[in-house]
């Protein structure tokens, strides 16, 4: 079967660093994805990892190791407005895109 | 600028009554997909659609139905109700259903059922 593990829930300081993890298990792999979304909001695209290695996108970042089934999210400088949950998201082997449980990320003053 | 728009955005609903949320998209995208949301649960898809007149079961797709008649319109239907049935629901779409193009997604519609 197809299934994503991810905390649901990191605590962070604002100013620092954080690593949102996402572990995955599906019978094919196309790629992850990374999406936010804030309390009563619909979730957004952040990010997309088809092959090893990290992709920067300003103060976001993501990471894909294939031979690990393993991919994280890294925030830097992180910002009162980064509070919201993120959502590791992988093509399953038809043409279905399922999503992690989520991550509540909680950033502190 | 629309991009996918759900109707209606709240509802409350008695157990065993019907209805239908329409999910709008204009971004002439193939691929468009049902979830659910409940708290802790993540995104769960209900139901998706590769292209107008296709339809196929995702991963909780028991007491839900869905059409897909026309290229930009997705419909969501419960025939009876259930308390069980109490999320949020949120349509997406994307062009060709790759995790590599961006899903979007509509702002929710917000069920409950008593």
């Amino acid at each position: 079967g197809q299934s994503l593990e991810q905390p649901s829930e990191v605590t962070a300081v604002e100013g620092a660093i954080v690593q949102i993890n996402c572990t995955y298990q599906t019978s094919g792999f196309y790629g992850l994805s990374w999406y936010q979304q804030h309390d009563g909001g619909a979730p957004t695209f952040l990010s997309y990892n088809a092959l090893d290695g990290l992709e920067e996108t300003g103060r976001f970042s993501s990471f894909l190791s294939r031979s690990d089934s393993y991919g994280y999210l890294l925030l830097q400088e992180l910002q009162m407005k980064d509070s919201a949950s993120y959502f590791c998201a992988v093509r399953s082997s038809a043409s279905k895109i399922i999503f992690g449980s989520g991550t509540r990320l909680s950033i502190r003053p | 600028n629309a991009g996918v728009t759900q109707t209606p955005k709240f509802r409350v609903l008695k157990t065993g009554q019907s209805m239908t949320l329409l999910c709008a998209q204009d971004m002439n995208h193939e691929y468009m997909y049902w979830y659910r949301q409940d708290p802790g649960m993540g995104l769960r898809l209900i139901h998706y659609s590769v292209g107008e007149g296709t339809t196929a079961k995702g991963e909780v797709p028991d007491g839900y139905n869905v059409s897909r008649l026309k290229k930009q319109n997705f419909l969501l239907g419960l025939e009876s109700a259930a308390p069980s049935q109490t999320s949020v629901y949120f349509c997406a779409s994307n062009v060709q259903g790759e995790v590599s193009q961006p899903q979007h997604f509509g702002d929710g519609t917000r069920l409950s059922i008593l």
